[in-house]
C-alpha cells in the first residue's frame, strides 16, 4: 500500500522559514515525480511545486517561485519543501502527492495524496 | 494559467438520486481532466482521470464525460458516503489548476 506521510508543519512568523518533509513507502519512490499541493483553511486546492524522479526537472507555482525550493532524497524515499520568506497567505495544509506516471515531470494527475501537514504563518 | 470553474458551488441531493457536477475550463484541456473527492478531514482521493476513466477501486456509479472545455461528473445514485466536496483538475498545461469545488450535501 502506498503511504505518504508529511511532517514539519507548525506555527511560524512572517518572513521566517520552515522545511516540510514527506516520507514515502509502498512503491518505488525513485520511479515517480512528486508534488506538493496546498489547501488554505476552508478553501480549494493549489498546486505548489513538482519534481521529476531524478530532480532533473522542477516546477513551481508563480505564488511561491523564488521563495520555496522542492527537493528529494531517493536514498531516503523522501520529498522536501523548503519554504522561505513565509507570508500569511502561505497558511495552508500542505499535501505531498505522488504523480500518476513514472519518471518525467509532465502535467499529470495525483494519486495518492498524504494526509497533509498544517503550516500557519502568523505573528 | 487555465482557470477551472465548477458549478454549482453546492448541490443538495437526496440519497439514491442522481448528481451532476460541471467543470468548465477557460481554454481547451483536451481530455486532460481529473476529478477528486474530498471528505472532511481527509485528503483528496482520485476518482476519474482522462475525463472519463475511473481510478482503481472507484465504484461504477461515478462516471465522467466531456472534452475540450466542458466536463461533467455524474454520480448515478448517491450513497451516504458520497456526500463530500468534488474538485476537477486540468493537467493539460502548467501550472496545474483546480476548480474551486462543488459540495454535495444531503437534501
Amino acid at each position: 500500500e502506498v503511504q505518504l506521510v508529511e511532517s514539519g508543519g507548525g506555527l511560524v512568523q512572517p518572513g521566517r522559514s520552515l522545511r516540510l518533509s514527506c516520507a514515502a513507502s509502498g512503491f518505488t519512490f525513485d520511479d515517480y515525480a512528486m508534488h506538493w499541493v496546498r489547501q488554505a483553511p476552508g478553501k480549494g486546492l493549489e498546486w505548489v511545486s513538482g519534481i521529476s524522479w531524478n530532480s532533473g526537472s522542477i516546477g513551481y507555482a508563480d505564488s511561491v517561485k523564488g521563495r520555496f525550493t522542492i527537493s528529494r532524497d531517493n536514498a531516503k524515499n523522501s520529498l522536501y519543501l523548503q519554504m522561505n520568506s513565509l507570508r500569511a497567505e502561505d497558511t495552508a495544509l500542505y499535501y505531498c502527492a505522488k504523480d500518476s506516471r513514472q519518471y518525467q515531470l509532465l502535467p499529470n494527475w495525483f494519486d495518492p495524496w498524504g494526509q497533509g501537514t498544517l503550516v500557519t504563518v502568523s505573528s | 494559467e487555465i482557470v477551472m470553474t465548477q458549478s454549482p458551488a453546492t448541490l443538495s441531493v437526496s440519497p439514491g438520486e442522481r448528481a451532476t457536477l460541471s467543470c468548465r475550463a477557460s481554454q481547451s484541456v483536451s481530455s486532460n481532466l481529473a476529478w477528486y473527492q474530498q471528505k472532511p478531514g481527509q485528503a483528496p482521493r482520485l476518482l476519474i482521470y482522462g475525463a472519463s476513466t475511473r481510478a482503481t477501486g472507484i465504484p461504477a456509479r461515478f462516471s465522467g464525460s466531456g472534452s475540450g472545455t466542458e466536463f461533467t461528473l455524474t454520480i448515478s445514485s448517491l450513497q451516504s458516503e458520497d456526500f463530500a466536496v468534488y474538485y476537477c483538475q486540468q493537467y493539460n498545461n502548467w501550472p496545474l489548476t483546480f476548480g474551486q469545488g462543488t459540495k454535495v450535501e444531503i437534501k
